[in-house]
């Protein structure tokens, strides 16, 4: 079965500062992995997703994350963060047959000024 | 082009009543999903419709649950008694085509407390 591990609950960064945001795995196949981020009231937007090929994928907003098989991790940084990128970003797996998404439990990420 | 529609976007209920969201999803989009998304945590597959058939229904609670997608274009999900750990958000979302790339679309879900 597949599952999905984000260690860190809450972040707190400065504006200006760089985000890291880490994503652990588990599905005994090649992953289809997403990074969706969630803002207050709202649904959820996709913010980038990695399918194959290059390792290192850009996303909307200024993100962008690292697939690393060898540590079944798909972390998501963004180099300088702006106030509006506080909210709530979930990772998740997906199988290439069926479509089903298992989402992690969320980081939720609030920016200082 | 117009985004998944959800409605109501907020719900409350008491215990035993029964309750019904609805969603509209993209247009041109087959399949259709209904995620479950408990407060502190990210949301759960309840239910896949492919066009107006189920794919995935393996997490719907179908004793007090249940969905429909009459016509393989919107759909109804339906919680017949209510109970209190069924407040949650209910999200809907839709996808282009099954199987291949997975990118999901989401509506802005429906806020339900159960009281």
């Amino acid at each position: 079965a597949q599952s999905v591990t984000q260690p860190d609950i809450h972040i707190t960064v400065s504006e200006g500062a760089s985000l890291e945001l880490r994503c652990n795995y588990s599905y005994g196949a090649t992953p289809y992995l997403f990074w969706y981020v969630q803002s207050p009231g709202q649904g959820l937007q996709l913010l980038l997703k990695y399918f194959s090929g290059d390792t290192l994928v850009q996303g909307i907003k200024g993100f962008e994350a690292e697939f690393k098989r060898s540590q079944s991790s798909f972390n998501l940084r963004k180099p300088s963060v702006h106030w509006s990128d506080a909210a709530e970003y979930f990772c998740a797996v997906g199988a290439a047959a069926g479509n089903k998404l298992t989402f992690g439990g969320g980081t939720r990420v609030l920016v200082k000024p | 082009e117009a985004g998944v529609a959800q409605s109501p976007r907020y719900k409350i209920i008491e215990k035993r009543q029964s309750v019904a969201f609805w969603c509209n999803p993209i247009s041109g989009h087959a399949t259709l999903y209904w995620y479950q998304q408990i407060l502190g945590q990210g949301p759960k597959l309840l239910i896949q419709f492919q066009n107006n058939g189920v794919v995935d229904d393996s997490q719907l609670p179908k004793d007090r649950f249940s969905a429909e997608r009459l016509k393989g274009v919107d759909s109804t999900l339906k919680i017949q008694p209510a109970k209190l750990e069924d407040s949650a958000v209910y999200l809907c979302a839709s996808s282009p085509r099954g199987g291949t790339n997975g990118e999901q679309y989401f509506g802005p879900g429906t806020r339900l407390t159960v009281t």
